[in-house]
């Protein structure tokens, strides 16, 4: 099976809220996580990483939050907007060096209400 | 900002055909990658190229696959014989010594 993976396929929420994007991860040695945010008919957008010495990073109106003893990460966007409307991707890395390689989930939908 | 380049943004082709995508990485990065994503599915992993040769590849990369970087900047994708099945949007990536990988806005591959 997968070792990436969302809660959920679909989020709706009205602008101005939090939103909460969940992903969990099966693979105990994973270290790098990714989430990408994709726009219809583009490719996946880099949002925010997170490394799993960390258990919490922030961006620009995001943050991502590693929980290492369940497996579980999330991205959360504050004050959403119709903007952020997309698809939204967690990301395994694994390998390294020259083996670098991205495991996707299969993606939460957020649409932004205005 | 530094960006993948994809080129065409959409090709259609008769199956059986022969397709190149083309992509230019971002220009100070050294590995390679070249993902595909059908529709409505999740974006995945085909090869990645480092080196000048391919470092790993999935096992949808078959032999009717293959990579090149003919010269210091581009990158292309080679499907000698398209297969209906092969339609889908492929995207090239890039990262640096670290790994993120950065994407093309992909290239939307119709086979009739």
């Amino acid at each position: 099976g997968e070792s990436v993976g969302l809660h959920l396929p679909t989020l709706s929420v009205q602008e101005g809220d939090n939103s909460i994007i969940n992903c969990a991860y099966s693979n105990s040695a994973s270290d790098y996580f990714i989430w990408y945010k994709q726009e219809s008919g583009k490719g996946p957008q880099f949002i925010i990483d997170i490394r799993s010495n960390m258990d919490k990073r922030q961006g620009q109106r995001v943050t991502v939050l590693l929980n290492k003893t369940v497996k579980h990460l999330s991205l959360q966007i504050a004050a959403t907007q119709p903007g952020d409307s997309a698809v939204y991707f967690c990301a395994e890395m694994g390998g390294g060096g020259s083996n670098y390689k991205l495991t996707f989930g299969k993606g939460t939908l957020l649409t932004v209400n205005p | 900002e530094p960006e993948v380049t994809q080129t065409p943004s959409h090709q259609v082709t008769q199956m059986g055909q022969e397709v190149i995508l083309r992509c230019v990485p971002i220009s100070n990065h050294l590995y390679f990658y070249w993902y595909r994503q059908i529709l409505g599915q999740k974006v995945e992993f085909l090869v990645s190229f480092y080196n000048n040769e391919i470092s790993e590849k999935s096992e949808i990369f078959d032999d009717q696959f293959s990579v090149e970087r003919p010269d210091g900047s581009n990158f292309t994708l080679k499907i000698r014989s398209t297969k209906l099945e092969d339609s889908a949007m492929y995207f090239c990536a890039s990262s640096d010594l670290f790994g993120l990988m950065f994407f093309g806005s992909g290239t939307q591959l119709s086979v009739l």
